[in-house]
């Protein structure tokens, strides 16, 4: 079984406030982390594809980081907003097929 | 333009009934792949399609769950005899290119199936 895994499962932030979380995936057969995230009642929206260990990937106040060695990935809000409140999912894929994280869903109170 | 778009969005059946979820690609998209999340956990590969070749069914939970799609570009998943267990949002996504693990899927809203 791969074990994707991705802490913590849920996060209480105030807006304004910077967070960030993480997504534990194998150090072996790597081949993508994708991140997406997704907002009730909609679809999963793909936010960054990282391949290079090292990869830094930025969109508005979004980024991302990739260490492939250790096998995790860190993602950044900068400045929360209550609009960042989604759940957020990693999914590693090792040559073969997606493994997807159970998520961490944050919650932005204005 | 048009995303993907599934049909229908939320789904009850009784048990033992047969159910059928669509799923329309964005055009021109190769590649197409179904997942099931269950509550609480991350979506989990069920199939995935290039063109109209199934190439990879590993995923399917057992012979009750059956994927065409016969013109490579609307899909069906079919769940036969659907049991309890089978209740799941079904995430479909799409792909421009052939399996890529680097190229960008687009999702689906999902359906939500809830078996009775």
């Amino acid at each position: 079984i791969l074990n994707v895994e991705q802490s913590p499962q849920s996060l209480h932030v105030q807006e304004g406030d910077s967070t960030n979380f993480t997504c534990s995936f194998p150090s072996s057969n790597f081949y993508a982390l994708h991140w997406y995230r997704w907002e009730t009642a909609k679809s999963p929206e793909a936010l960054f594809v990282m391949t290079l260990n090292g990869d830094e990937k930025k969109k508005g106040r979004i980024s991302a980081t990739l260490n492939t060695k250790e096998g995790y990935s860190y993602l950044y809000i900068k400045g929360s907003q209550p609009e960042d409140s989604a759940t957020y999912l990693c999914a590693f894929h090792n040559f073969n097929k997606f493994y997807f994280g159970s998520g961490t869903k944050l919650n932005v109170k204005p | 333009g048009a995303g993907v778009s599934q049909s229908p969005r939320y789904k009850v059946a009784k048990r033992g009934q047969d159910v059928a979820l669509r799923c329309d690609p964005i055009s021109g998209h190769v590649s197409l792949f179904w997942y099931q999340q269950a509550l609480g956990q991350g979506p989990e590969f069920l199939t995935y399609f290039q063109n109209e070749a199934q190439l990879d069914k590993s995923g399917l939970p057992s012979d009750r769950f059956f994927a065409e799609r016969p013109e490579g570009s609307v899909s069906t998943l079919k769940i036969q005899r659907t049991q309890q267990e089978d209740s799941a949002v079904y995430l479909c996504a799409s792909s421009l290119v052939r399996t890529s693990g680097r190229n960008e899927q687009f999702f689906g809203p999902g359906t939500r199936l809830t078996v009775l």
